[in-house]
């Protein structure tokens, strides 16, 4: 059965910690992204990466980072984690090129930062 | 700017009913629309593609449908069920992408027994 594995289902830091949301698939996938759900807000996109190292800014990158040294693993970086970055955090991937019939979402990360 | 809404927001409807849920956007040049299904704390489940040169798919219950002119897609629950309870949210595919998809907010349908 192939998946999008989520390291953390539920997340509790402490406002201004640095935080490493991991991210891991094994289908191959050359995309991947880093989404936010907020409620009546749908999804946001923060990043995505659609090869080893490359990356790219979606909507809302500010105070965010990636990690992407392996095809598999994508890692999102809270560089100093504030309240209202609490939120949902769900990672995706998909085939390359136009590769959205592939979309395959982990089961989130529920992040909550006091 | 593309914009994809959803309304309603939540919708609530007794069991073994018929029901359509709304996706409108603003754009019409898209390249696909998407269904997607998500249950409470969990992650989205693709449901449905419909091609910009499709007008509906079909898969078991479901039906979606796509009239790209009006900027609208419905989803047609037959015969719902408390199984179906789940947050439905849309995407549609701009054309110039190769990776973003724009979001709607979601509708949270909840069946009654």
């Amino acid at each position: 059965d192939v998946k999008v594995t989520q390291s953390s289902r539920y997340l509790v830091k402490r406002t201004g910690e640095k935080v490493f949301l991991e991210c891991v698939q094994d289908m191959d996938h050359e995309n991947m992204f880093w989404y936010r759900q907020d409620p009546g807000l749908g999804l946001r996109l923060i990043y995505f990466s659609y090869d080893v190292k490359m990356k790219e800014k979606g909507d809302i990158p500010e105070g965010y980072s990636v990690s992407r040294e392996k095809k598999e693993r994508f890692s999102l970086i809270l560089e100093s984690a504030s309240t209202n970055q609490t939120s949902m955090y769900l990672c995706a991937s998909s085939l390359g090129g136009t590769g959205t019939r592939s979309y395959t979402f982990g089961s989130g990360t529920r992040l909550t930062v006091v | 700017k593309q914009e994809v809404t959803q309304i309603p927001a939540a919708l609530s409807v007794p069991e073994g009913e018929n029901l359509v849920l709304n996706c409108s956007f603003t754009d019409s040049a898209i390249y696909n629309l998407q269904w997607f299904r998500q249950d409470p704390g969990k992650g989205l489940t693709s449901l449905l593609l419909i091609q910009s040169s499709q007008r509906e798919q079909t898969s078991g219950r479901l039906n979606a449908s796509l009239d790209k002119s009006s900027g609208r897609s419905t989803l047609y629950i037959a015969a719902s069920q408390p199984g179906d309870s789940a947050t439905y949210l849309c995407a549609v595919k701009p054309p110039d992408s190769n990776y973003q998809l724009i979001w709607g907010a979601g509708t949270k349908l909840i069946i009654k027994p």
